[in-house]
C-alpha cells in the first residue's frame, strides 16, 4: 500500500525560530501534496495544496509568507513555519495524491502520521 | 462551499453495542467519501473509501454507506469493543480536488 512519512514526528522550538517539516511519499510519486493543521479537539483544516514544480495554493486566512511550502520533487514536500509563535503550536499532517503512475488508487490521498509542533 | 458535519460530536456506549456514526455534506457533487480513525495524538488511519458510484463499503465489523442525493453517509460499527475508542472523521473529496473534513465524532466504548 501507499505510504507517506513525515519528519520529525515531534518538535519543540523556541518562539521566533523556524521549523521545517518534511513529507515524503515512499512508494509512489505524488504530483500533489496537501498540508493540514489540526488544533486540539478540532478537525483537520487544509492549509495549502502544493503541486510539484509550482507554487503552492494557500487556503484563505493562511499566511503564505509564514508557512513556506516547497514541493521540489515528486516524493518530497516541505513545510517551513517561519518565526514560529506559541499560537502556531499544532498538529501538522500532510497527505499525498498519486500521479498517473499505476499501482495505487488515483482519486484519493494518503496521509502521513503527523508532526506535533510545540512552540515555547 | 462544501461543508461537512458529523453527529453526534461524542458518543459513549457499553461494549458489544452496535452503533451508527453520521456524516452529512452540503454539496452532493462529490468524487468520494472516506472514513478515518484517529487515536489521541496520532495521525489518520483510513477505514473505508466509498467512490461516488458506490452505495456502501464493508471491512470487518465496519460498514459505510453513501447516499449522495441526500448528502449523507453513515459508518456502522458492529459489536463495538474498547479498542474502537477513538475519534472518527469523515472527509469528502469534491470538485475542488481536496478533502473537506467533518468535525469528528469522539467514541468511547466502555468495557
Amino acid at each position: 500500500g501507499a505510504v507517506v512519512s513525515q519528519h520529525p514526528s515531534r518538535v519543540i522550538c523556541k518562539s521566533g525560530t523556524s521549523v521545517k517539516i518534511e513529507c515524503r511519499s515512499l512508494d509512489f510519486q505524488a504530483t500533489t501534496m496537501f498540508w493540514y493543521r489540526q488544533f486540539p479537539k478540532q478537525s483537520l483544516m487544509l492549509m495549502a495544496t502544493s503541486n510539484e514544480g509550482s507554487k503552492a495554493t494557500y487556503e484563505q486566512g493562511v499566511e503564505k509568507d509564514k508557512f513556506l511550502i516547497n514541493h521540489a520533487s515528486l516524493t518530497l514536500s516541505t513545510l517551513t513555519v517561519t518565526s514560529a509563535h506559541p499560537e502556531d503550536s499544532s498538529f501538522y499532517i500532510c497527505s499525498a495524491k498519486p500521479g498517473l503512475a499505476g499501482g495505487v488508487h488515483q482519486e484519493t490521498q494518503y496521509f502521513g502520521p503527523g508532526t506535533r509542533l510545540l512552540v515555547l | 462551499k462544501q461543508e461537512v458535519t458529523q453527529i453526534p460530536a461524542a458518543l459513549s456506549v457499553p461494549e458489544g453495542e452496535n452503533l451508527v456514526l453520521n456524516c452529512s455534506f452540503t454539496d452532493s457533487a462529490i468524487y468520494n467519501l472516506q472514513w478515518f480513525r484517529q487515536d489521541p495524538g496520532k495521525g489518520l488511519t483510513s477505514l473505508l473509501l466509498i467512490q461516488s458510484s458506490q452505495r456502501e463499503q464493508t471491512s470487518g465489523r465496519l460498514n459505510a454507506s453513501l447516499d449522495k442525493s441526500s448528502g449523507r453517509s453513515t459508518l456502522y460499527i458492529a459489536a463495538s469493543q474498547p479498542g474502537d475508542s477513538a475519534t472518527y472523521l469523515c472527509a469528502v473529496w469534491s470538485g475542488t480536488y481536496k478533502y473537506i473534513f467533518g468535525t469528528g465524532t469522539r467514541l468511547k466504548v466502555l468495557a
